[in-house]
């Protein structure tokens, strides 16, 4: 049964950067869309991005774009979401979530919801 | 951006009642690509329906989905305490992928 295991939580200062990761136990992550979401205390849920390891293809959402990296490293089936220059307005869970099917063309990046969810993360930004 | 606006915020029923959460949206969404989560607190989402009426592995019979273009339905045929949670619908198939603001159950 796939699983996906967060890192664990941060403290960071605004301006600085936050990595979390994401690995798969279970099942590989490579011919499916991982997705990252976060969630504001208190607030509904907020797509970031994605990527598809085996295309190497990324998306983000245009509110991510320029701040968010997603990186995958298929050997350890892990994805990694770095998200720099951070602000107060940044905590909050972080998720990383697999895309319900393997996807057979790069085409496919959206077709999918998601059905196996990491636990979070709590991301604090404060001075 | 299609914007996905769910009523009611709060339902608040009896074990055993009916519960109906909408979900619409501002410009039409394929059926294809309409999604219902599940969140409890202190929890990730779970994944109860997708391409708005086919339940997701292991989802109980007691909910079902239904609707199209812009007015999408998920139906709690008779809910139980275990139900309470935050409901979000989504949609996916193109970017960017949004969510509704989600709807509270309570159980009385």
């Amino acid at each position: 049964q796939v699983q996906l295991v967060q890192s664990g939580a941060e403290v960071k200062k605004p301006g600085s950067s936050v990595r979390v990761s994401c690995k798969a136990s279970g099942s590989s992550v490579t011919n499916y869309v991982i997705s990252w979401l976060r969630q504001a205390p208190g607030q509904g849920l907020e797509w970031m991005g994605g990527i598809i390891p085996m295309f190497g293809t990324t998306n983000y959402a245009q509110t991510s774009q320029g701040r968010v990296t997603i990186t995958a490293d298929e050997s350890t089936s892990t994805v990694h979401m770095t998200l720099s220059s951070l602000r107060s307005d940044d905590t909050a869970v972080y998720f990383c979530a697999r895309g319900f099917g393997e996807v057979p063309g790069a085409m496919f990046f959206y077709a999918y919801p998601m059905d196996v969810w990491g636990q979070g993360t709590t991301v604090i930004v404060s001075s | 951006e299609i914007v996905l606006t769910q009523s009611p915020g709060t339902l608040s029923l009896s074990p055993g009642e009916r519960a109906t959460l909408t979900c619409r949206a501002s410009q039409s969404v394929s059926s294809d690509y309409l999604g219902w989560y599940q969140q409890k607190i202190g929890q990730a989402p779970r994944l109860l329906i997708y391409g708005a009426s086919n339940r997701a592995t292991g989802i109980s019979e007691r909910f079902s989905g239904s609707g199209s273009a812009t007015d999408f339905t998920l139906t709690i045929s008779r809910v139980e305490p275990e139900d309470v949670a935050v409901y979000y619908c989504q949609k996916y198939g193109s970017s960017p992928i949004t969510f509704g603001q989600g709807t509270r159950l309570e159980i009385k």
